[in-house]
């Protein structure tokens, strides 16, 4: 099974800073990654696939990068809106044995 | 607009049985694979099944294996997830979710608003 560690656990930013994400894989995954952000009470939102292929109406603060093990979301100035958790997953396996990361939480410095 | 909504989620005892259902609408429902996805209380997102937009093909996570199994109803636009012997760390919401397929990925691009299932005696 492919291991997903997600660093920090939890981020205290204010609104307006930069913050950065990692997601790192046990085993080369390629492109294979998708990103989440999910809002307390609220469904998983669909950020990015392809590691860094924005999904419909995400706004273009955010970016997805990396390939192989290591993978980073930045949200360029952090707006109250970005305040949520933040999933990875892989979906590289096929027959699929996806896997998510444990979840960052951006929470308010 | 896509619309996902699970239901049949509920308080039982380990060992019993629940079926969820997940009604799609706002897209053609046949032409899309799709997902069971659960998150136990405080916990991180696990992947739990798929199905095929056919009804094949069909796979489990090996914590689930040989106790649920997918369906789906593309004339009723429905998607289920029968759950048998179920066991106390099966508690969790659990969100039906489209494949992202379209895009040439095995993301998801859309998901219900999750149902609850607590398994405790």
């Amino acid at each position: 099974e492919i291991v997903l560690t997600q660093s920090p656990a939890t981020l205290s930013v204010s609104p307006g800073e930069r913050v950065t994400l990692s997601c790192r894989a046990s085993q080369s995954i390629s492109r294979n990654l998708a990103w989440y952000q999910q809002k307390l009470g609220q469904a998983p939102r669909l950020l990015f696939y392809a590691a860094s292929t924005r999904a419909t109406g995400v706004p273009a603060r955010f970016s997805g990068s990396g390939s192989g093990t290591q993978f980073s979301l930045t949200i360029s100035s952090l707006q109250s809106e970005d305040f949520a958790i933040y999933h990875c997953q892989q979906y590289n396996d096929w027959p699929p044995k996806w896997t998510f990361g444990q979840g960052t939480k951006v929470e308010i410095k | 607009e896509v619309q996902l909504v699970e239901s049949g989620g509920g308080l039982v005892q380990p060992g019993e049985s629940l079926r969820l259902s997940c009604a799609a609408s706002g897209f053609t429902f046949s032409t899309y694979n799709m997902n069971w996805v659960r998150q136990a209380p405080g916990k991180g997102l696990e992947w739990v099944s798929y199905i095929g937009s056919g009804s094949s093909p069909i796979y489990y996570a090996e914590s689930v294996k040989g106790r649920f199994t997918i369906s789906r109803d593309n004339a009723r636009n429905s998607l289920f997830l029968q759950m048998n012997s179920l066991r106390a760390e099966d508690t969790a919401l659990y969100y039906c979710a489209r494949d992202n397929y379209a895009s040439g990925s095995y993301s998801m691009d859309y998901w219900g608003q999750g149902i609850l299932v607590i398994v405790s005696s």
